[in-house]
């Protein structure tokens, strides 16, 4: 089954405990990229990847960092959590050939920092 | 840069009715447009895509229209049942990112 994953689905640490999400995909896609989700505030980019070892900054990558070293994983690493990255994180994944296709979205990671 | 603007924020409709929910978008050099479903706490559910040379994409009872040069899509749901409550997401997709709306926040009641 085509799926994309995330791990753990939820999360509760404390203020500058360094964490990692994980997400893994099964289809060959050539992008891959995170989002958060705020009330009020939406989906924001927080990070993208257009293939292995290439990866650039969406438009909330404070805190963040990200890696590709591998097609299939994008781990999603915050170094020192702070309160304001409590949020719902999403990763995607999607193809690029002949262009941008559908993204297709983990379920999701409930990530709390106290 | 991409800004996505879904109205209305919230709707509560009875039963059966038909209904349309907008997304306007303010720079029409986009790839495509996805619509999503997003329950309670819960992930996104892709319902409809449309390729930017595309003008609808139909699956079931629910409909989506893309005008690109007037920077709208419209997302229709034909005869709503209870199950249709969520909210519906509208996202414009450019090269290397998806920008989405705020959401509709649709109730349909038994």
């Amino acid at each position: 089954e085509a799926q994309v994953t995330q791990n753990p689905r939820y999360l509760i640490t404390v203020t500058g405990k360094k964490l990692t999400v994980t997400c893994s995909q099964n289809m060959n896609h050539e992008y891959m990229s995170w989002y958060r989700q705020d009330p009020g505030l939406g989906l924001r980019q927080i990070y993208y990847s257009m293939n292995v070892e290439v990866t650039d900054k969406g438009d909330v990558p404070e805190g963040y960092k990200v890696s590709r070293k591998e097609k299939r994983n994008f781990p999603l690493i915050l170094e020192s959590p702070s309160p304001n990255q409590t949020s719902l994180y999403f990763c995607a994944s999607s193809s690029l050939a002949g262009g941008p296709h559908e993204q297709y979205f983990g379920p999701g990671t409930r990530l709390t920092v106290t | 840069k991409q800004e996505v603007t879904q109205i209305p924020a919230a709707l509560s409709v009875p039963e059966g009715e038909n209904l349309v929910l907008n997304c306007s978008f303010t720079d029409s050099a986009i790839y495509n447009l996805q619509w999503f479903r997003q329950d309670p706490g819960k992930g996104l559910t892709s319902l409809l895509l449309i390729q930017s040379s595309q003008r609808e994409q139909t699956s079931g009872r629910l409909n989506a229209s893309l005008d690109k040069s007037s920077g709208r899509s419209t997302l229709y749901i034909a005869a709503s049942q209870p199950g249709d409550s969520a909210t519906y997401l509208c996202a414009v997709g450019g090269y290397s990112t998806l920008t989405f709306g705020k959401g509709t926040m649709l109730l349909v009641s038994p």
